[in-house]
């Protein structure tokens, strides 16, 4: 099973700052890769895939990058409505499907 | 728009058996993957099952390999997961989510989940 670790657990940032969330697998997952978005009592949603291409609707600021085992999401300038859980998730080697822990991007 | 509807989640007793639905619409229900995801209270995603469009393959996490079914009726659009044996751990809002594809590859779209509180 490979093993999704995510860093740091909880990110403070002001709005309109940038905000970097990190993302590592135990053996590599080539770019099968995604991430979601997860706000308080509401499901997750999907932000990117294939570790750097944007879900539809999704906006310009949140981006990713990486391949193998370390990748990373970047939020350029965090809006209000940015502040959430952050889970990324591999589909290269299933099953099963593995989930990082999650990263909380909160109001600093 | 695609919409996932789940039920049947309740309060059961460890041991007892209890089955989800999932009701989908807005798209064309038998040739995508379904799973099922469930989160804890308070923590991370954990996958359950998954199965193709066809339902001729299925998936399962070893945590629930045994006691947990997933099936699907394509002709009412309606995945199930049938659960036994089920164990405090089993506790979670439990997410029906849309593959992007006939078979399982990535998750697209997430229902808002319904709950299974395995309590005594």
């Amino acid at each position: 099973e490979i093993v999704m670790t995510q860093s740091p657990a909880t990110l403070s940032v002001s709005p309109g700052e940038r905000a970097t969330l990190s993302c590592r697998a135990s053996q590599s997952v080539g770019n099968n890769l995604a991430w979601y978005q997860q706000k308080p009592g509401q499901a997750p949603r999907l932000l990117i895939y294939g570790a750097s291409t944007r879900a539809t609707g999704i906006p310009a600021r949140f981006s990713g990058s990486g391949s193998g085992t370390e990748f990373t999401l970047t939020i350029s300038s965090l809006q209000s409505e940015d502040f959430a859980v952050f889970f990324c998730q591999q589909y290269d080697n299933w099953p099963p499907w593995t989930f990082g822990q999650g990263t909380k991007v909160e109001i600093k | 728009e695609v919409q996932l509807v789940e039920s049947g989640g309740g309060l059961v007793q460890p041991g007892g058996s209890l089955r989800l639905s999932c009701s989908a619409s807005g798209f064309t229900f038998s040739t995508y993957a379904i799973h099922w995801v469930r989160q804890a209270p308070g923590k991370g995603l954990e996958y359950v099952s998954a199965i193709s469009g066809t339902g001729g393959s299925t998936y399962y996490a070893d945590s629930v390999k045994g006691r947990f079914t997933i099936s699907r009726d394509n002709s009412k659009n309606t995945l199930y997961l049938q659960m036994s044996s089920l164990r405090s751990d089993d506790t979670a809002l439990y997410y029906c989510v849309k593959d992007i594809g006939s078979y399982p590859y990535y998750m697209d779209v997430w229902g808002k989940g319904t709950t299974v509180t395995v309590s005594s």
